[in-house]
Order: C-alpha cells, then structure tokens, then sequence
C-alpha cells in the first residue's frame, strides 16, 4: 500500500504565476488535509476535503488559495499570483473514512515551493 | 492561531541518555498526537493518545497526558543518533474536526 504521494516535491514560480500542488492520498482514505509549514515554524492547517467536498477552510487565506478534492483523481491545492511570503513546505495527509483509525493522519513527503 | 507550545524548544542530548519534551495547548481536545520530523522532510505518526487515557507507551516512546493541566510529555528512552529530530506535539480539539493543530516543535539533537 502506497503512502501519501505529493508532487511535485519541489516547484520554484516567479511572483504573479500559478503554482498547483497535487496530493493523492492511501488506498481507503477519504479525507485529504493540507497543512503549510514555513522555515523553522511548526505546521499551519489549511483546508481538510472530503471526496468533493470542503468540510473546513478555515485555515486557508481567502484570496489566491484554493482546493479541491474531486472524485477522481488527486487533491489539488492551487495557489494563484503567487508572491514571495507563500514560499513553505505544504503538506498533505489523509486518513480513513469513519470506520477505522479516523483520527491518525498519514503525510506525504510534502512540496517545497519557492517564489522568486 | 498555535495551540501546542513545545519546550524546550531545544535539546541535546548524549547517546544512551533519555529525552523528555513537553507540549501544553490551550482548549478540550480529543486526542492528542505526537509526529517526528526529519530535515524538514515528512512527518512520521509516532504516537496518539485519546482524552481519556493518561499513559502510552510504544516501544522506547512514552507519552502521558494530563487534561487538568493541558499538558503532555513525550519520552525517549535510551537515544540514538537515530532519534534527531524535530518532535512536534499537534491536538484534534473537541467537537465533530478532524484538523490537527499544531505546536512549533521540539529540535532534538542525540550526539553519539
């Protein structure tokens, strides 16, 4: 069984571009959760998503971020214009549905974005 | 805004030696989790330990929980090199969340 996958694992953008960070998540789970981690800082929840639903954003800035978890395919978390100050690690993880060990979640690699 | 505070915010330690970390979070929760961090890599799940329980152990791990005093310590026994790390405390506060939040992290260095 696979782990949490993200790419990619490294992704420099110039101010003003796009930058889109994919998660695809174990085999069986169904909640993806994104978390941002800046130099030397512990980590910042984002959004958690269900299988095409957004069940809390709360921590995800209103303008130039988004995310969506469609029903097939990865999770993506997309980041418009980007500028300097959203340089960080992003991490995703996902856990199982209800049934289960819900509370554990499981992280990928994460995605090291640099803005020029 | 953080919940957990991690201290210290680092130690170093010899090998052989123990290492404790504490975290304190300020609201209910319904578990409590410890993750370790290498390099500014991935995170590795070392430990839950729910409301309600107030000991765990898992291998060279100890975790204890005290809710009247939001707080919970994490114990290493016996370190290896191995072990250095960032150690990060992260709470799932009560109510239906599934959201982890985070404390800033304890940097361990275990010298051999």
């Amino acid at each position: 069984n696979a782990g949490v996958m993200q790419n990619p694992r490294h992704l420099v953008r110039r101010r003003g571009q796009e930058a889109r960070l994919r998660c695809s998540p174990m085999k069986g789970h169904s909640h993806v959760y994104w978390y941002r981690q800046l130099p030397e800082e512990g980590l910042k929840f984002m959004v958690y998503l269900q299988k095409e639903n957004i069940i809390d954003e709360s921590g995800m800035p209103k303008e130039r971020f988004s995310a969506e978890f469609p029903k097939e395919g990865p999770s993506i978390l997309r980041i418009q214009q980007v500028v300097r100050g959203d340089s960080a690690a992003y991490f995703c993880a996902s856990s199982p549905p209800a049934s289960g060990n819900q509370e554990t979640q499981y992280f990928g690699p994460g995605t090291r974005l640099l803005v020029l | 805004s953080q919940q957990g505070e991690e201290d210290p915010q680092a130690l170093s330690i010899q090998e052989g030696e123990n290492a404790t970390m504490n975290c304190s979070y300020k609201t209910s929760i319904n578990n409590l989790q410890w993750y370790r961090q290498n390099s500014g890599r991935g995170l590795v799940h070392l430990i839950l330990i729910r409301s309600n329980e107030r000991e765990k152990h898992s291998g060279r791990l100890r975790v204890t929980l005290d809710t009247s005093k939001k707080s919970s310590s994490l114990l290493i026994t016996a370190s290896r090199a191995a072990d250095t790390a960032s150690y990060f405390c992260a709470t799932n506060n009560a109510g239906n969340n599934r959201k982890l939040i985070w404390g800033l992290g304890t940097s361990l260095a275990v010298n051999p």
